[in-house]
């Protein structure tokens, strides 16, 4: 059973392009949450979904910034008109119930120039 | 909202000597969990720490939960360097994974 696996490990972006950061959760699992770290931070909540439905988005930016759980395929993050302090590594979580505990991938780490 | 300190952020270790890691949250947690974190790495799920007096082992490592003092700590034993990493604490409500500012361990010879 593979682990949660997200996609690329690594993106470089020039600002103003868009980003686009995948997440394939762990097989069973159908809750999946966004994080971001910034540099020498601990990880703060941005979003939680279910498959095709957005449960809790208030962690997310109100502006640039959304994500999806669609029925097939990874769930998505998204930044549009990507600025210098987007910069971070944004980890993906998931787990089979919102109780239980979630597992975390590799984390994407975004770099804008 | 559900606030999580830690500390020491920074703790240089001498190999064979014993060390402490606190961690407070400021409100009612339904779980705590420590986590290693390794440069560039992603987290790695330590412990889960479920009720009041909870004492959980693994190695070098030791962790217990004071849900009244709202206190979780992370006891290393006898510090060897492969423990040199980053670890979090966090505590959660339902889903929501709150965490501490992590404390950056090195330890030396």
């Amino acid at each position: 059973n593979a682990g949660v696996m997200q996609n690329p490990r690594h993106l470089v972006r020039r600002r103003g392009q868009e980003a686009r950061l995948r997440c394939s959760p762990m097989k069973g699992h159908s809750h999946v949450y966004w994080y971001r770290q910034l540099p020498e931070e601990g990880l703060k909540f941005m979003v939680y979904l279910q498959k095709e439905n957005i449960i809790d988005e208030s962690g997310m930016p109100k502006e640039r910034f959304s994500a999806e759980f669609p029925k097939e395929g990874p769930s998505i993050l998204r930044i549009q008109q990507v600025v210098r302090g987007d910069s971070a590594a944004y980890f993906c979580a998931s787990s089979p119930d919102r109780s239980l505990e979630a597992f975390f991938g590799q984390g994407t780490r975004l770099t804008v120039v | 909202e559900l606030k999580v300190e830690q500390n020491p952020l920074f703790l240089s270790m001498q190999e064979g000597k014993n060390y402490t890691i606190y961690c407070n949250y400021s409100t009612t947690s339904d779980r705590l969990y420590w986590y290693r974190q390794d440069p560039g790495k992603s987290l790695e799920s330590l412990f889960v720490l479920l009720s009041n007096g909870a004492v959980k082992q693994e190695g070098r490592l030791m962790a217990s939960l004071d849900t009244k003092a709202r206190l979780s700590t992370l006891h290393i034993t006898a510090a060897v360097h492969d423990l040199s990493a980053t670890y979090f604490c966090a505590a959660t409500n339902d889903y929501k994974l709150s965490f501490g500012a992590g404390t950056t361990v090195t330890v030396r010879a």
